[in-house]
């Protein structure tokens, strides 16, 4: 298992409300990034913060929207919460931007 | 813009026969190229990457991939496949433009391997 820690596991939520999802990164990395995993998908690239700051984006409406704080924690904001929104996220830290990322389990979000 | 191709939804093999999982790629740039490895029920786990350097990579679990340039590929194989091996398989490229990142994964590929 890796050191990266996601939370909460699963979350229930409704249309239109807002959600903030929470990652805890591998000692030693400065480097965060999150996904999107639909079931039978590969992860969609949300974005990416590296010291603190976004240093890459997907293909993502702004209502999401990110942060990392200065321990490379970081948090995943998703407003007006749509059904299409129901998914896997996926965090994952690395040591930099080149290199390989190790992921946490997950948090399972259902939007109903 | 950068995208990643898995051709293969799945792919059987049989235990102890060498097995290639396939990836294409397309990046503006130098690419960075990742195998990335789903077991049921676990997380994504990283197995091996090329940035630069040999074009055939080893990684984890006796896994190892060859970079192609010229057909812009990046295949997965193993000289003997295990049952253990049986899972959900993503390619990734990473690119830069401008200092900013993008990360692309391919839509997996599932190995089944046969005792």
């Amino acid at each position: 298992e890796t050191g990266v820690t996601q939370s909460p596991t699963h979350l229930i939520k409704t249309r239109g409300q807002q959600v903030t999802l929470r990652c805890s990164s591998q000692s030693g990395h400065n480097t965060v990034s999150w996904y999107q995993q639909a079931l039978g998908q590969g992860p969609q690239f949300i974005f990416q913060y590296y010291r603190e700051e976004e240093n890459g984006r997907g293909n993502f409406p702004p209502r999401f929207s990110g942060l990392q704080f200065p321990n490379y924690s970081s948090e995943l904001n998703v407003n007006a919460l749509e059904l299409d929104d129901s998914a896997l996220y996926l965090c994952a830290s690395s040591r930099g931007p080149d290199y390989e990322q190790y992921f946490g389990p997950g948090t399972r979000l259902t939007v109903t | 813009a950068q995208s990643v191709a898995q051709p293969e939804d799945q792919v059987n093999v049989a235990e102890g026969n060498p097995l290639t999982v396939k990836c294409t790629y397309s990046v503006s740039g130098n690419p960075y190229l990742f195998w990335y490895v789903q077991y049921p029920n676990r997380g994504l786990q990283f197995l091996l990457k090329y940035i630069t350097g040999d074009n055939l990579v080893k990684g984890s679990y006796g896994f190892e991939a060859e970079f192609n340039k010229s057909q812009t590929s990046f295949h997965l194989k193993k000289p003997s496949a295990l049952v253990s091996d049986s899972a959900l398989y993503f390619c990734a490229v990473r690119d830069e433009s401008g200092g900013y990142q993008k990360v692309t994964f391919g839509t997996g590929t599932k190995l089944q391997v046969i005792p």
